[in-house]
């Protein structure tokens, strides 16, 4: 079984353009939510995807946006960055179910927004 | 929106000592999940709980879902140097597609743990 994987593990960028980060999810599992997560502080939930729609959005503007693939890997894009977009964007699996809201999280991608 | 707050923010403690760390909310949560994260990583699973009063464990860790819904508490017996790192508890709403996996995270307490 493998666990959350993410790419780029590290990534600079300047103002104003435009990033994608991945994430594949845990074997089996067919939610993929994305987090933000500050230096010093909790990851902040972004979006969820489910069945390949989203599922709920945290609060974050529109041009943070994603997809979900059918094999359930997942992107995040976000448009016309800013430098307070810079931190650690963490992609958590899980697999829906009415007995259990677990979640694994991947390594993370570090984003620097210069 | 949904506040958590953990405290403390940090903890300097002796080898061999019991830990203690708590997360309050202005509202209820229906799952309470804590989570370590080491320098680097992302969080890594430690205990979920689901319902209010219950009590579990795993291994040195106990955790306990608060009877009000609005809390939950996580001890560490017997601390150990690879213990240290930052200690986040986070509360979801419910089960199934619809909010499972939204998680409000606190913004952690970070455990030194001196030798």
């Amino acid at each position: 079984e493998t666990g959350v994987t993410q790419s780029p593990t590290h990534l600079i960028k300047t103002r104003g353009q435009q990033v994608t980060l991945r994430c594949s999810s845990q074997s089996g599992h067919n939610t993929v939510s994305w987090y933000q997560q500050a230096l010093g502080q909790g990851p902040q939930f972004i979006f969820q995807y489910y069945r390949e729609e989203e599922n709920g959005r945290g609060n974050f503007p529109p041009r943070f946006s994603g997809l979900q693939f059918p094999n359930y890997s997942s992107e995040l894009n976000v448009n016309a960055l800013e430098l307070d977009d810079s931190a650690l964007y963490l992609c958590a699996s899980s697999l829906a179910s009415r007995t259990s809201n677990e979640q694994f999280f991947g390594p993370g991608t570090r984003l620097t927004v210069l | 929106g949904q506040q958590l707050n953990q405290s403390p923010q940090s903890m300097f403690i002796q080898e061999g000592e019991d830990v203690s760390m708590n997360c309050t909310s202005s509202s209820i949560f229906n799952t309470w999940l804590w989570y370590k994260q080491d320098p680097g990583e992302g969080p890594v699973l430690l205990i979920a709980l689901y319902k209010a009063g219950e009590l579990t464990s795993n291994g040195r860790l106990t955790a306990q879902f608060g009877i009000t819904r609005k809390d939950s508490f996580l001890n560490i017996s017997a601390s150990i140097p690879s213990d240290v790192g930052i200690y986040f508890c986070a509360g979801q709403l419910g089960f199934g597609n619809t909010n499972a996996g939204k998680s409000t995270f606190g913004d952690g307490t970070t455990l030194t743990v001196k030798p």
